[in-house]
């Protein structure tokens, strides 16, 4: 079946860090894959997105890479602030989008 | 744009008893998702609508849950009876269709069964 494995937590970094938070699946097919973050207090909101194998998606100075090869899809971003504070978590869809499916969730703390 | 309203925001029951959530999806939204999210974990999908229609409740706990959504707009998610288990954020999300789309969440409800 379909699922997401990612990267526990919670992450604690300094303001200014690099940050990878890791991210595989297994599914059947081509599922398209998600980051969605949720911010304190706030529902959750989509990151980025990718759709096909070796697409990347970015926002907001994050990226994510499709890799297929390796059914990873890490997240990324070279200099965090502390307004990036933030539960991330990654999802994927099926090909029908009739199923979704996310991680457990990484909580990443920010600190000046 | 308006954004997915949920009520009520927080909700605190007695085991056995019932309760009932409400979700207004983004207008022109056709599918409509009911999530549970218990502490530390990622999301769960409990059903999905595409307009009034049922797509998926493989997840749904039917001899407890069951959730509507007449005239394919407003939804309810219901909980009868309650289990100290179902102490979790109740999240509702629409998309404007199904395949890859983004979805919008709402605010969610906290639900905590005593």
């Amino acid at each position: 079946g379909n699922s997401v494995t990612q990267m526990e937590g919670p992450v604690t970094l300094s303001e200014e860090a690099f940050l990878t938070i890791n991210c595989t699946y297994t599914a059947t097919g081509y599922p398209s894959l998600f980051w969605y973050v949720q911010y304190p207090g706030e529902g959750l909101q989509l990151l980025l997105k990718a759709t096909k194998a070796d697409d990347k998606g970015s926002n907001k100075g994050f990226e994510a890479t499709y890799r297929k090869e390796t059914t990873s899809f890490h997240l990324e971003k070279g200099s965090v602030q502390v307004s990036d504070s933030a539960v991330y978590f990654c999802a994927l869809s099926d090909k029908t989008g009739n199923q979704f499916y996310f991680g457990t969730g990484t909580s990443l703390t920010v600190i000046p | 744009e308006a954004g997915v309203a949920q009520s009520p925001r927080y909700k605190i029951i007695e085991k056995r008893q019932s309760v009932a959530f409400w979700c207004n999806p983004i207008s022109g939204h056709a599918t409509l998702y009911w999530y549970q999210q218990i502490l530390g974990q990622g999301p769960k999908l409990l059903i999905q609508f595409q307009n009034n229609g049922v797509v998926d409740d493989s997840q749904l706990p039917k001899d407890r849950f069951s959730a509507e959504r007449l005239k394919g707009v407003d939804s309810t998610l219901k909980i009868q009876p309650a289990k100290l288990e179902d102490s979790a954020v109740y999240l509702c999300a629409s998309s404007l269709v199904v395949t890859y789309n983004e979805q919008f969440f709402g605010p969610g409800t906290r639900l905590t069964v005593l």
